[in-house]
């Protein structure tokens, strides 16, 4: 069955530092999605994705935040300065376009 | 703004209980609520979605119901491999819009 796989599956970095989440969504779907979910909290929609350009953003979603899909299978979510607050678990989302279906998550640890 | 809220936060039933989850919604124009599961540490895994008001879906020991205001996730004879948090989604907005508002999730514990 297919599915959306994310790597790594955990990343610590230190506060200022520039990391970029990977995602290769289900292939035959034509919708991204980044979510974000912090510890104890709601999952938080971050962005949508459709046709090589952002269709959906939210308030989350500033100018330290880019996403990108550089080939025809990855589509990866970039950091440029990470804060404390950062630290969440990440779930990328492919759809087709109706049903979102959500990887295993990247734990991103913010020092 | 679309809001989603859940009730109960946490929810403990003995194997064979028989109990419902509730999702309360205000959304400008619904064009979906979706239940999912998620499992300590991993993704949201798709269980069902609903678009309008009187529709069911059903799944093993899951049924879930949709009104306009609100949704239910009934489980029947639950076993404890149905220990989970479950959440409740909804999409609206205008047509295109694809983005999910999520509720705080059930956290559901059956014990054997």
């Amino acid at each position: 069955e297919p599915e959306v796989t994310q790597t790594p599956s955990h990343q610590v970095t230190q506060m200022g530092q520039e990391v970029i989440l990977r995602c290769v969504p289900i292939s035959n779907h034509l919708y991204f999605y980044w979510y974000r979910q912090i510890l104890g909290q709601k999952v938080e929609f971050l962005v949508s994705f459709y046709n090589n350009e952002i269709s959906e953003k939210s308030e989350i979603f500033d100018d330290q935040f880019s996403v990108e899909r550089p080939d025809g299978s990855n589509f990866t979510l970039k950091i440029r300065s990470t804060k404390l607050e950062d630290s969440a678990m990440y779930f990328c989302a492919s759809s087709d376009p109706a049903l979102q279906f959500f990887g295993p998550g990247t734990r991103l640890t913010v020092l | 703004e679309d809001q989603v809220t859940q009730s109960p936060e946490a929810l403990r039933l003995q194997e064979g209980e028989s109990s419902s989850l509730n999702c309360s919604y205000t959304v400008s124009g619904l064009r979906g609520l979706f239940w999912y599961r998620q499992d300590p540490g991993k993704g949201p895994e798709f269980l069902f979605t609903l678009y309008s008001a009187g529709e069911e879906k059903e799944k093993e020991r899951l049924k879930a119901t949709l009104t306009k205001k609100e949704s239910f996730l009934h489980i029947t004879a639950p076993k404890p491999e149905d220990s989970a948090t479950y959440l409740c989604a909804v999409r609206g907005g205008i047509q295109g819009a694809q983005k999910l508002v999520f509720g705080q999730g059930t956290r559901l514990t059956i014990n054997p």
